[in-house]
């Protein structure tokens, strides 16, 4: 997991709730990562940012916001918009855009 | 969609024997990674060969990559029970406007004591 910490583990949403999670790394990495896991299935990109304060989307970007306003820190948001968001979530980082991936231990989003 | 297809999904094999996983993709690549996820965890990244190699030895792991097909496959020699995990390869498009990592659907590993 090295450098990269998630938070919360385990995190529960309400119906109409938004919820955000935590991605920290100490990596000194200029490009981060949020991307979403569903049972058996590979990982699918919602969003990248490449430096601070640029994000870029990614495939399914509808239903999550994120912000980059500390290069340590890429928290994502999951929205009211998000009609089916129970998934594992995992976020990177990389010293730069096209460089190796390294990943945090991911956060587990659940629907009540 | 995803591009990297994995096979196969699942594979169950005895300590000491060795594993292989294939990976096909469509497009042009830069480059190919293999990476490691055991059950509920971050993926680890095992390692990355570019689209001019061909083979790359890490440990017990050889990696193969053929571009005239667009496959690459994964080996692990002596397999140990630490080695039960899903694994994932994921490619970077050659030329993407992206640069995203487009990841597999994963083989399951279980290696049986």
């Amino acid at each position: 997991d090295g450098g990269i910490t998630q938070s919360p583990k385990y995190l529960f949403r309400k119906e109409g709730q938004n919820v955000t999670l935590s991605c920290e790394q100490n990596l000194n990495h200029d490009a981060m990562y949020w991307y979403r896991q569903d049972p058996g299935q590979g990982l699918r990109l919602i969003y990248y940012s490449q430096i601070v304060n640029d994000f870029q989307k990614g495939d399914i970007a509808e239903g999550y916001s994120v912000s980059r306003e500390k290069k340590e820190s890429f928290p994502l948001t999951v929205t009211s918009a998000q009609k089916n968001p129970t998934a594992f979530y995992l976020c990177a980082s990389s010293m730069r855009v096209q460089e190796t991936q390294y990943f945090g231990p991911g956060t587990r989003l659940l629907v009540l | 969609s995803q591009q990297g297809e994995e096979d196969p999904q699942a594979l169950s094999i005895q300590e000491g024997e060795n594993a292989t996983m294939n990976c096909s993709y469509k497009t042009s690549i830069n480059n190919l990674q293999w990476y490691r996820q055991n059950s509920g965890r971050g993926l680890v990244h095992l390692i990355l060969i570019r689209s001019n190699e061909r083979e790359k030895h890490s440990g017990r792991l050889r990696v193969t990559l053929d571009t005239s097909k667009k496959s690459s496959s994964l080996l692990i020699t002596a397999s140990r029970a630490a080695d039960t995990a899903s694994y994932f390869c994921a490619t970077r498009e050659y030329g993407g406007a992206t640069n995203k990592l487009i990841f597999g659907t994963g083989t399951l590993l279980a290696v049986q004591p």
